[in-house]
């Protein structure tokens, strides 16, 4: 089935300590998401990718980062996590283009900060 | 500005009764249309969405919706709630301003809880 995977599904880390959380689909869309979702709240849209161009939002931290070497995989970095940070991060794919339509998102990974 | 409104923040609802969700939005122009379900430490679901067509829309697990254009809504409705249907649920708009139609417009969510 296509579908939308990220890896690790539970991730803890340390304060200050450099974290990766991993992304990847098989349903070959343009557009992958980051969102960041703290307790029961709505997704934030930390930033998008629309195939190879970045897109970030104004008001993203930049300690989150990202890449998306190819099309399936996308990764988000956060480079000094804090207490703050800790959250659940949902990724998702889209379409794109003028007939965007719904995302999929994968199963999310909840980050722990110590 | 473009916004969803969701005026409830929880809903409760007992078993085999018919459950509501309520979603307002504010756009210019047509607005496409979407919910989302979420269970505990799970990724948002895609139940179904409005784009053009029947005021009515149907999608998973028995579950529907109908766009009123004259009172900017969309809600979600079921005839018969399941316990298992106790999930958070989201009402989202795509943006529609040039460049940020690849974005939703997210509402804050409804928390639905069914009783057995």
């Amino acid at each position: 089935d296509a579908m939308v995977i990220q890896n690790p599904r539970y991730q803890v880390t340390q304060f200050g300590k450099p974290v990766t959380l991993s992304c990847s689909q098989t349903l070959n869309h343009n557009v992958m998401y980051w969102y960041q979702q703290k307790s029961s709240q709505a997704p934030k849209l930390l930033f998008h990718y629309y195939d190879k161009d970045f897109n970030n939002e104004a008001d993203t931290p930049d300690n989150f980062q990202s890449r998306r070497p190819n099309t399936s995989f996308c990764f988000l970095d956060i480079r000094s996590p804090g207490l703050g940070d800790a959250a659940m991060y949902l990724c998702a794919t889209g379409t794109g283009g003028i007939s965007a339509n719904e995302q999929f998102f994968g199963p999310g990974t909840r980050l722990t900060v110590l | 500005a473009q916004s969803v409104a969701q005026p409830e923040d929880q809903v409760n609802v007992a078993e085999g009764n018919p459950l509501t969700v309520k979603c307002t939005y504010s756009v210019s122009g047509n607005p496409y249309l979407f919910w989302y379900v979420q269970y505990p430490n799970r990724g948002l679901q895609f139940l179904l969405k409005y784009i053009t067509g029947d005021n009515l829309v149907k999608g998973s697990y028995g579950f529907e919706a109908e766009f009123n254009k004259s009172q900017t809504s969309f809600h979600l409705k079921k005839p018969s709630a399941l316990v298992s249907d106790s999930a958070l649920y989201f009402c989202a708009v795509r943006a529609l301003n040039a460049g940020n139609n690849r974005k939703l417009i997210w509402g804050l969510g409804t928390s639905l809880a069914v009783n057995p």
